[in-house]
C-alpha cells in the first residue's frame, strides 16, 4: 500500500525554523518526483515546492523562495522541507504529495505548522 | 504562472442532482489537469487525472472533460458522501496552480 507520512510540524515563533519530513513506503521512492503543498486554515490549496526523483530539478513557489529548501534522501525513502524565517502567513497544514505516472498527485495526511508568538 | 479560475465558489444542491464545476486556465494546458475532492480535516483525494481519466476506485458518477483552457467536472447524481470541496490543479508546468475551490453543500 502506498503511504506518505508527514512529521515535524508544530508551533514556532515568527522568524524561527522548522524541518518537515515525509516518510514514503509501498513504492519505489527513488523513481518518483515529489511535492509539498500547503493549506492555510480555512483557505484553499497552495503548491509550495517540487523535487525530481534524482534531486536534479527543484522548483519553489515565489512565496517561499529563499526561505524554504526541499530535499530528499532516496536511501531513506524520505522527503524533507527545511523552513527558515517563518512568517505568520506560513501557518498551514503541509502535505507531502507524490507525482503519479499518468498525472495527478497522491497525498499524505498532512502535518500542521503554526507560526505564532 | 498559469491562473486557474474555478467556478462556482460554492454550490447548493440536493441528493440526486447533476452538478457541474468548471475550471478555466489562463493559457492552454493540453489535458494536464486533475480534479480533487477534499472533506474537512482530510487530505485531498484524486478523482480525475489527465482531464478525463477516472482514478481507480472512484465512482463512475464522477466524470471530467475538456482540453486546452476549459475543463469540467460533472457529478451525474449527487450522493450524500459527495458533499465536500472540489479543486482543480494544472499539471502542465511549474509553479503548479490550483483553482480556488468549490464548496458543494446540501440544499
Amino acid at each position: 500500500e502506498v503511504q506518505l507520512v508527514e512529521s515535524g510540524g508544530g508551533l514556532v515563533q515568527p522568524g524561527g525554523s522548522l524541518r518537515l519530513s515525509c516518510a514514503a513506503s509501498g513504492f519505489t521512492f527513488s523513481s518518483y518526483s515529489m511535492n509539498w503543498v500547503r493549506q492555510a486554515p480555512g483557505k484553499g490549496l497552495e503548491w509550495v515546492s517540487y523535487i525530481s526523483s534524482s534531486s536534479s530539478t527543484i522548483y519553489y513557489a515565489d512565496s517561499v523562495k529563499g526561505r524554504f529548501t526541499i530535499s530528499r534522501d532516496n536511501a531513506k525513502n524520505s522527503l524533507y522541507l527545511q523552513m527558515n524565517s517563518l512568517r505568520d502567513e506560513d501557518t498551514a497544514v503541509y502535505y507531502c504529495a507524490r507525482d503519479r505516472t499518468h498525472g495527478g498527485l497522491f497525498w499524505g495526511q498532512g502535518t500542521l505548522v503554526t507560526v505564532s508568538s | 504562472a498559469i491562473q486557474m479560475t474555478q467556478s462556482p465558489s460554492s454550490l447548493s444542491a440536493s441528493v440526486g442532482d447533476r452538478v457541474t464545476i468548471t475550471c478555466r486556465a489562463s493559457q492552454g494546458i493540453r489535458n494536464d489537469l486533475g480534479w480533487y475532492q477534499q472533506k474537512p480535516g482530510k487530505a485531498p483525494k484524486l478523482l480525475i487525472y489527465a482531464a478525463s481519466s477516472l482514478q481507480s476506485g472512484v465512482p463512475s458518477r464522477f466524470s471530467g472533460s475538456g482540453s486546452g483552457t476549459d475543463f469540467t467536472l460533472t457529478i451525474s447524481s449527487l450522493q450524500p458522501e459527495d458533499f465536500a470541496t472540489y479543486y482543480c490543479l494544472q499539471d502542465y508546468n511549474y509553479p503548479r496552480t490550483f483553482g480556488q475551490g468549490t464548496k458543494l453543500e446540501i440544499k
